[in-house]
């Protein structure tokens, strides 16, 4: 079974904003609304920072939303920042065997 | 506060076996399904396993089924990993997380690794 759909790579100047897709299907994204978001900065463990499409954790800071439409979910990072640059995996239950599948992650780089 | 942490990752030679574990506090353990997610080098986040809350249900990746079994002590809030029959693809680091059953992974632990090699 097939991971979700990420681009590879995203790029914004500190102050923009960026966009990162997350591509799936009817059996998954399309259908549920179990699609989180994680952020990993290098060697460390990722964090979940959106679940449920749009919810943010306590702590998370509220540049960070999340949205979905149709079979693809969006996470946005508005007034990028420096400390922002890392990788971002999106993530969804599957109706399936293997009912949780993950995206291929994206780095984000702060130019 | 949550902490998970994970213990049991070791240099293994292929086709051998290696049981990881994941101490969990700061929460109701038997409360919560719990999942093995692991990253190979270079290489982005693979879920691999999970278990429910009183283990009646547990869930495999295509890629472990037959050679991972997750199970749980509630008594001693532990999560584990057996792996069997490993391969070279088996190294990564393996983390052990908290979820919201089948929606969601809210916090994660540090991870161990794993090292499959001759």
């Amino acid at each position: 079974q097939s991971a979700l759909n990420q681009p590879a790579s995203v790029s914004g100047s500190p102050g923009q904003t960026i966009t990162i897709s997350c591509t799936g299907t009817n059996s998954d994204i399309g259908d549920y609304n179990y699609v989180s978001w994680y952020q990993q900065f290098p060697g460390k463990a990722p964090r979940l920072i959106i679940y449920e499409v749009t919810n943010r954790p306590s702590g998370v800071s509220n540049r960070f939303s999340g949205s979905k439409s149709d079979n693809t979910a969006s996470l946005t990072i508005s007034g990028l920042q420096a400390e922002d640059e890392a990788d971002y995996y999106c993530s969804s239950y599957r109706k399936s065997d293997m009912p949780r599948v993950f995206g291929g992650g994206t780095k984000v780089t702060v130019l | 506060e949550v902490q998970l942490m994970e213990s049991g990752g070791d240099l293994v030679q292929p086709g051998g076996s290696l049981r990881l574990s994941c101490v969990a506090s700061g929460f109701t353990f038997a409360n919560h399904g719990m999942s093995w997610v692991r990253q190979g080098p270079g290489k982005g986040l693979e879920w691999v396993s999970c278990i429910s809350g009183r283990s009646t249900t547990t869930y495999y990746a295509d890629s472990v089924r037959g050679r991972f079994t997750v199970s749980r002590d509630n008594s001693k809030n532990t999560l584990t990993l057996q792996m069997n029959s490993l391969t070279a693809e088996d190294t990564a680091i393996y983390y052990c997380t908290k979820d919201q059953w089948l929606e969601r992974h809210d916090s994660w632990g540090q991870g161990t690794h794993v090292i499959v090699s001759s």
